[in-house]
């Protein structure tokens, strides 16, 4: 159980243009996502906090209208990456909290994005 | 603020040795601290946490972890590593501020040899 997926696990995209990643719960209600960054040899940033039906909440130095999240379901939660450039090349991870469980993340994944 | 020190970038040892990936911890309040494994080009996988009681936490693949209060350290143990274990570690530490958040370390790379 608690199972989270990630579509799409890689993708090559030109600059300029936006590129949609979905985290999804694939067994289990998920009131609460993360999304975070991961560049080569180096740790997971943060980058928001999805709630179901509401707007999420970035993380300091996070372009919001740069990355689009929306929550929109209790299994769905997409980042959009907005007129994309190579500097947003990166790995990109999700994580889903589980309703009743507090203390437990479970990580997609991860969705790799190159930007030529 | 909450933050977590893994002061090794890299760990090699031999398979069948023990093993010891070290994790520092500098919180108000209790912890709530975390070990992920991540396999190359994958997502984290939970492998134990510790919230309160024992201060030996036992987790999946036969690791363990102890809470050390005194010291601030949850070093990751396992005693006997296998060649599959390689992979990167990240130790985590909960945020606080009630969102769930979690704090991660910088990640040390396990190596072991066969």
């Amino acid at each position: 159980g608690a199972v989270v997926s990630q579509h799409p696990s890689w993708v090559i995209c030109k600059s300029g243009t936006s590129v949609k990643i979905e985290c999804r719960s694939l067994d289990f209600q998920a009131t609460t996502m993360f999304w975070y960054r991961q560049f080569p040899k180096k740790s997971l940033m943060l980058m928001a906090t999805s709630n179901e039906g509401s707007k999420a909440t970035y993380e300091q130095g996070v372009e919001k209208d740069k990355f689009l999240i929306n929550h929109a379901s209790l299994t769905l939660s997409t980042l959009t990456v907005t007129s994309a450039h190579p500097e947003d090349s990166s790995f990109y991870i999700c994580s889903a909290r589980v309703s009743g469980r507090v203390y437990e993340q479970f990580f997609g994944p991860g969705t790799r994005l190159t930007v030529l | 603020a909450q933050s977590v020190a893994q002061p090794e970038d890299q760990v090699n040892v031999a398979e069948g040795n023990p093993l010891t990936v070290k994790c520092t911890y500098s919180v108000s309040g209790n912890p709530y601290l975390f070990w992920y494994v991540q396999y190359p080009n994958r997502g984290l996988q939970f492998l134990l946490k510790y919230i309160t009681g024992d201060n030996l936490v036992k987790g999946s693949y036969g690791f363990e972890a102890e809470f050390n209060k005194s010291q601030t350290s949850f070093h990751l143990k396992k005693p006997s590593a296998l060649v599959s274990d390689s992979a990167l570690y990240f130790c985590a530490v909960r945020d606080i501020g009630g969102t769930d958040k979690l704090i991660f370390g910088t990640g040390t790379r396990l190596q072991v040899f066969p």
